[in-house]
């Protein structure tokens, strides 16, 4: 069974200040990894995904993200966040069997002026 | 890039009522769609997931007779919560994907706030 561990439920951070958002998934095969942002009352958007070749995978709005498989996990970075970036942020895995997408609990990134 | 829409954006009914939710695709073919249900400051939790013309696969431990999920089509899939009551009341968010590749990118419907009185 595969799950998804989002290490910090909420992450404040002043604005032009570096961000990471941690991402820690456990599975017995291969896995595709997501990460989404959700603004409040909307749908989610996906960020980037990861699903083979170069473990640095740049996404929209300046994110980016690093898949480590011997630590089993898939940071979302940005160097320099701003308040627009304020959102609800999730890492989801998938598995190459088929659809099933399991969603980290989320985290709220919260930029501060 | 792709677009799902979802109709209505909210809405409120007494319980015991009925109420279809609807999800389409507007510019590309869903092969598969995916009903996820959000409670507040929590994640997604997958409810089903149908395909076109045939019957959706329900998720464990949700009610398959409450929530009726039709995809009639490659472009709109429905939800019907049957019987609602206010332990129902949630945000009902729908993806699509189009080739049917399990690499393909799901995009997201803006969700359902249901609100069961």
């Amino acid at each position: 069974a595969q799950s998804v561990t989002q290490l910090d439920s909420q992450v404040p951070v002043f604005e032009e200040a570096p961000v990471e958002l941690r991402c820690n998934y456990s599975s017995s095969v291969s896995v595709y990894l997501f990460w989404y942002v959700q603004y409040p009352n909307q749908g989610l958007q996906l960020l980037l995904k990861y699903l083979s070749g170069s473990t640095l995978v740049k996404g929209i709005n300046g994110f980016e993200a690093e898949f480590n498989k011997s630590q089993t996990s898939f940071h979302l970075r940005k160097p320099s966040v701003h308040i627009s970036d304020t959102a609800e942020y999730f890492c989801a895995v998938s598995d190459g069997g088929g659809f099933k997408t399991i969603f980290g609990a989320g985290t709220r990134l919260f930029v501060k002026a | 890039g792709a677009v799902v829409s979802q109709h209505p954006s909210w809405v409120i009914c007494k319980s015991g009522t009925s109420v279809k939710i609807e999800c389409r695709s507007l510019d590309f073919q869903a092969t598969t769609m995916f009903w996820y249900r959000q409670f507040p400051k929590q994640s997604l939790m997958l409810m089903a997931t149908s395909n076109e013309g045939s019957k959706a696969t329900y998720e464990q431990g949700v009610e398959k007779d409450k929530f009726l999920i039709n995809h009639a089509s490659l472009t709109l899939s429905t939800l019907t919560v049957t019987s609602a009551h206010p332990e129902d009341s949630s945000f009902y968010i729908c993806s699509a994907i189009g080739s049917g590749s399990p690499t393909d990118t799901q995009y997201f419907g803006p969700g359902t706030r249901l609100t069961v009185l």
